[in-house]
């Protein structure tokens, strides 16, 4: 059973517009989540993470917002660029484990 | 520069044997993971050691095994018993904080 889901396997977005790449999850003690970011044949790089105390973390272009009632969470690029095409994972911990459940991820791709 | 370093990038394994992934960091982490991907599947955890000597049972661990002797080395040996290998393995580690910090990759193949 996914704990972790991400929907949609891929997503296409016109560049200068935005990406919204949902996220939901299923263990209410997942209290710790993470954005990560993957391009072929290498590991994935993370991106941006929230708490579960905060609802919303902006890093430049990137946000995500968390929405524990609806155990929902999104990562939205504004403006998106062709160079964010690539697969992006949401992860999710509780902190007394520190070991990260991951969905089967998006990929983005966004277009000239 | 501080970082986790896996090799080989390419592996090909003949079936019936055993192979190890080495994994190596040097950025003081206590925590380290060995995750696989498939097409289709995201990242799916075989093992993780939050401590030296100690290690636990990742969602898929059949057919693997790992050791950490050293806080910088989490070596992963796929044996005969994995009945289907051929996959991206991942390492990473991470510290205090939750974000991990993710290798290159092993490309394991069975010929």
């Amino acid at each position: 059973d996914q704990q972790v889901k991400q929907n949609s396997p891929s997503l296409s977005v016109q560049e200068g517009r935005i990406s919204i790449l949902n996220c939901d999850y299923t263990n209410s003690m997942f209290d710790y989540f993470l954005w990560y970011k993957k391009y072929p044949a290498e590991g994935p790089t993370f991106l941006i993470s929230i708490s579960s105390i905060k609802d919303k973390n902006e890093d430049g272009r990137f946000t995500v917002f968390l929405n524990k009632s609806a155990k929902h969470l999104s990562l939205h690029i504004v403006p998106s660029q062709p160079g964010d095409s690539a697969v992006y994972f949401c992860a999710a911990t509780p902190a007394s484990q520190g070991n990260l459940i991951f969905g089967k991820g998006t990929k983005l791709s966004v277009k000239p | 520069d501080g970082g986790i370093t896996q090799s080989p990038k390419y592996l090909f394994r003949k079936e019936g044997q055993n192979v190890t992934l080495s994994c190596e960091q040097n950025l003081n982490h206590d925590a380290m993971y060995w995750y696989r991907q498939d097409p289709g599947q995201g990242l799916r955890l075989i093992y993780y050691s939050q401590i030296v000597n100690d290690f636990q049972k990742g969602d898929i661990a059949e057919g693997y095994s790992v050791s950490r002797e050293k806080k910088e080395s989490f070596p992963l040996t796929v044996t005969s018993a994995q009945k289907n290998p051929t996959a991206f393995y991942l390492c990473a580690s991470s510290g205090s904080l939750f974000e991990a910090f993710f290798g290159q990759g092993t490309r394991l193949t069975v010929v």
